[in-house]
C-alpha cells in the first residue's frame, strides 16, 4: 500500500541553524508532495507544494526538494527561529480523488 | 478570505447525546473534508465531498453522519459516540481536485471533542 514516512519524530536545533526534515515514500510515485505546519491544538497550514518534475522550490526561508530516484523530499528552514517550532507534516495526494495521505510528522524545536 | 471556520471550538458530550459540528468556507472551494486527529498523530481522513456530493467515506462508523447543505457549509452529525471518538475534528476545503491533480487544503482550527 502507499506509504509516506517522516523518519524523525522530533528534531531539536539551535536558533540560526538550518533545520532539515525528511519525507520518504514507498510503493507509489506521487505526482507532487505538500508540506504543512501544525501548531498545537490548531489545524495544519499549507506551506509549499512541489511537483515530481520540479527539483526544488523556495519560499522566503523555506526550501523543499523532490528526488524521485531516492523517493524522498527534504524540507529546509534556513536561519531558524524559535517561532518556527511546530510540527511539520508532509503529504501527497492519491490520484484525483481528493484524498491526502499524511506522514507522521516531525516536531521541530528551535532553541534560542 | 482564506479562512475556514469551525464551531464549536470545544464540545463535551455523553455517549447518548446527539450533537453537530459545523464548518464554513467562503473561498469558492467545491471540495470539503472531515478529518479526525488524535494526539501526536497526523490527520486521518474521514469524508470527502466534491460539488456537495459525498465522494469518499473512509469506512467511518455510522455514528458519524456528514452533510453538505451547500457549497459553503459542511456538517458532521454525531450520535451515540464512544469515548475513543474523543479527538480533534478538522474541517478542510480545497479547489476542485477532479480537474486539477494538485491542490492545497485549507484547514479550520478544529473542534476539540470529548466523549464522556
Amino acid at each position: 500500500s502507499q506509504k509516506i514516512e517522516q523518519n524523525s519524530e522530533a528534531l531539536n536545533i539551535q536558533e540560526g541553524k538550518t533545520a532539515t526534515l525528511t519525507c520518504n515514500y514507498t510503493n507509489y510515485s506521487p505526482a507532487y508532495l505538500q508540506w504543512y505546519r501544525q501548531d498545537p491544538g490548531r489545524g495544519p497550514v499549507f506551506l509549499l507544494l512541489i511537483r515530481e518534475n520540479e527539483k526544488e522550490k523556495r519560499k522566503e526561508r523555506l526550501k523543499v526538494t523532490f528526488d524521485t530516484t531516492l523517493k524522498q523530499s527534504l524540507f529546509h528552514i534556513t536561519a531558524s527561529q524559535p517561532a518556527d517550532s511546530a510540527t511539520y507534516l508532509c503529504a501527497s495526494g492519491s490520484g484525483n480523488t481528493g484524498k491526502l495521505i499524511f506522514g507522521q510528522g516531525t516536531t521541530l524545536q528551535v532553541k534560542p | 478570505d482564506t479562512e475556514v471556520t469551525q464551531t464549536p471550538k470545544h464540545l463535551v458530550m455523553g455517549m447518548t447525546n446527539k450533537k453537530s459540528l459545523k464548518c464554513e468556507q467562503h473561498m469558492g472551494h467545491r471540495a470539503m473534508y472531515w478529518y479526525k486527529q488524535k494526539a501526536k498523530k497526523p490527520p486521518e481522513l474521514m469524508f470527502v465531498y466534491s460539488y456537495e456530493k459525498l465522494s469518499i467515506n473512509e469506512s467511518v462508523p455510522s455514528r458519524f453522519s456528514p452533510e453538505c447543505p451547500n457549497s459553503s457549509l459542511l456538517n458532521l452529525h454525531l450520535h451515540a459516540l464512544q469515548p475513543e471518538d474523543s479527538a480533534l475534528y478538522l474541517c478542510a476545503s480545497s479547489q476542485d481536485f477532479v480537474r486539477s491533480n494538485s491542490y492545497e487544503q485549507y484547514f479550520g482550527p478544529g473542534t476539540r471533542l470529548t466523549v464522556t
